[in-house]
């Protein structure tokens, strides 16, 4: 089967640096994202992997290990506006195209 | 600000009928794709949409169907609601269906009563 984990929640201080895993078990691999969503708000784009190495974007940061079956989201100097639920997604090749498979998302809360 | 609208934003309905749900993608994509999100949980695919073919399914009852127009909107069709379809019904479009970022409509949450 298709599977994504990640942690559930997680805290961290403002300024600090966190990092989020995915770990995913998918076959047909084709990409894998990372969202951010706030309550009640639709998700927003962060970054995309589809190779092995690091993205970096800012002062979000997004690693891929295909091999492993492992990804993290790195955000640095953290802000209170971070505080928000983290999606990993795998794009996955379908029979007749392709889906994408969200975890359940990582809820991170930023303290002062 | 997205560019992907969706209408209604809020929706009640009673079990056993149908509802339609709308999207309209972001200029210059041609691929939309539909999620369902319980409360708490990440976006489930129902399907994508590329040029107006259905472009891959996620498990979801044939009781969910879809459509895109020439103009590469799209609506979400489900029949027989049962009170499990409550959720926030999502809409992503994308430049095309290999594309690397997908932008995401505000949804339309549904409650079935």
């Amino acid at each position: 089967g298709q599977n994504i984990d990640q942690p559930t929640e997680m805290t961290a201080t403002e300024g600090a640096i966190v990092q989020i895993n995915c770990t995913y078990q998918t076959s047909g691999f084709n990409g894998l994202f990372w969202y951010q969503q706030h309550a009640g708000e639709a998700p927003t784009f962060l970054s995309y992997n589809v190779l092995d190495g690091l993205e970096e974007k800012g002062r979000f940061s997004s690693f891929l290990s295909r091999s492993k079956g492992y990804s993290y989201l790195l955000l640095k100097e953290l802000q209170m506006k971070d505080s928000a639920s983290y999606l990993c997604a795998v794009r996955v090749r379908n029979t007749g195209g392709f889906k994408t498979i969200f975890g359940a998302g990582t809820r991170l809360f930023v303290k002062a | 600000e997205t560019g992907v609208t969706q209408s209604p934003t809020h929706l009640i309905k009673t079990r056993g009928q149908q509802v339609t749900l709308r999207c309209s993608s972001q200029s210059g994509h041609n691929t939309v794709s539909w999620y369902q999100q319980a409360l708490g949980q990440g976006p489930q695919f129902i399907f994508q949409y590329y040029r107006e073919e259905e472009n891959g399914r996620g498990n979801f009852p044939p009781r969910f169907s879809g459509l895109q127009f020439p103009n590469y909107s799209s609506e979400l069709n489900v029949n027989a609601l049962e009170l499990d379809d409550s959720a926030l019904y999502l809409c992503a479009s994308s430049r095309d269906r290999g594309g690397t970022e997908a932008f995401f409509g505000q949804g339309t949450r549904l409650t079935v009563v």
